[in-house]
């Protein structure tokens, strides 16, 4: 079955860079495209960014300059870096699986915290 | 970009009622619209999608309607399981909805 779950440090101090991955099941990079949502606590969901079945990948805009997402196909893992950590940066962050047509999101991981603190 | 403008915040219902809850977009979005229930602690999970397309397994008490800028996700015969928020989503700009915190009186 469909799964994706997320991996990462829980912690990362200001001005750092995070790096989280996103290791999934049942289903191909090269079939499916792959995003990274986040949410700060208590508050709505954002999307950042994903990595599109082809390759290539989009940002939101407001996080693109310290965004960057990559995969490795062979290990069925994305990945999300960040750099220039801010504690408004602190958030559950989560993975998902949308198609290539219709971009909506039926899979998700279970999320994983950050923390920006020192 | 595309604003969602979701509305109730915040809802309370009995047991056994009917809700609605609404989301406008700033522009047509052409039926390009999920909608999702958040448990506390839990991951999104997708109702709707398309608008109106009941996702695989989602009780048929949910149902979705809408076009053009203005849509909604309809629950019947609310259940004590349905307790959660709900967030609307667009394709076009993927972005969210403010989301709708919804509790039984």
């Amino acid at each position: 079955q469909v799964q994706l779950k997320e991996s990462g440090p829980g912690l990362v101090q200001p001005s750092q860079t995070l790096s989280l991955t996103c290791t999934v099941s049942g289903f191909s990079l090269t079939s499916n495209s792959v995003h990274w949502v986040r949410q700060p606590p208590g508050k709505g969901l954002e999307w950042v960014g994903a990595i599109w079945s082809g390759g290539s990948t989009d940002y939101n805009s407001a996080l693109k300059s310290r965004l960057s997402i990559s995969r490795d196909t062979s290990k069925s893992q994305v990945f999300l870096k960040m750099n220039s950590l801010q504690t408004e940066d602190t958030a559950i962050y989560f993975c998902t699986r949308s198609g290539n047509y219709d971009w909506y999101f039926d899979f998700w991981g279970p999320g994983t915290m950050v923390t920006v603190s020192s | 970009d595309i604003q969602m403008t979701q509305s109730p915040a915040s809802l309370s219902a009995s047991l056994g009622e009917t809700v609605t809850i609404e989301c406008r977009a700033s522009e047509d979005i052409y039926n390009g619209l999920a909608w999702y229930q958040q448990k506390p602690g839990k991951s999104p999970q997708l109702l709707i999608y398309n608008a109106n397309s009941l996702h695989t397994g989602v009780p048929s008490r949910f149902s979705g309607s809408g076009s053009g800028t203005q849509y909604s996700l309809k629950i019947n015969s609310l259940q004590s399981e349905d307790v959660a928020s709900y967030f609307c989503q667009q394709y076009y700009d993927l972005t969210f909805g403010s989301g709708t915190k919804l509790e039984i009186k």
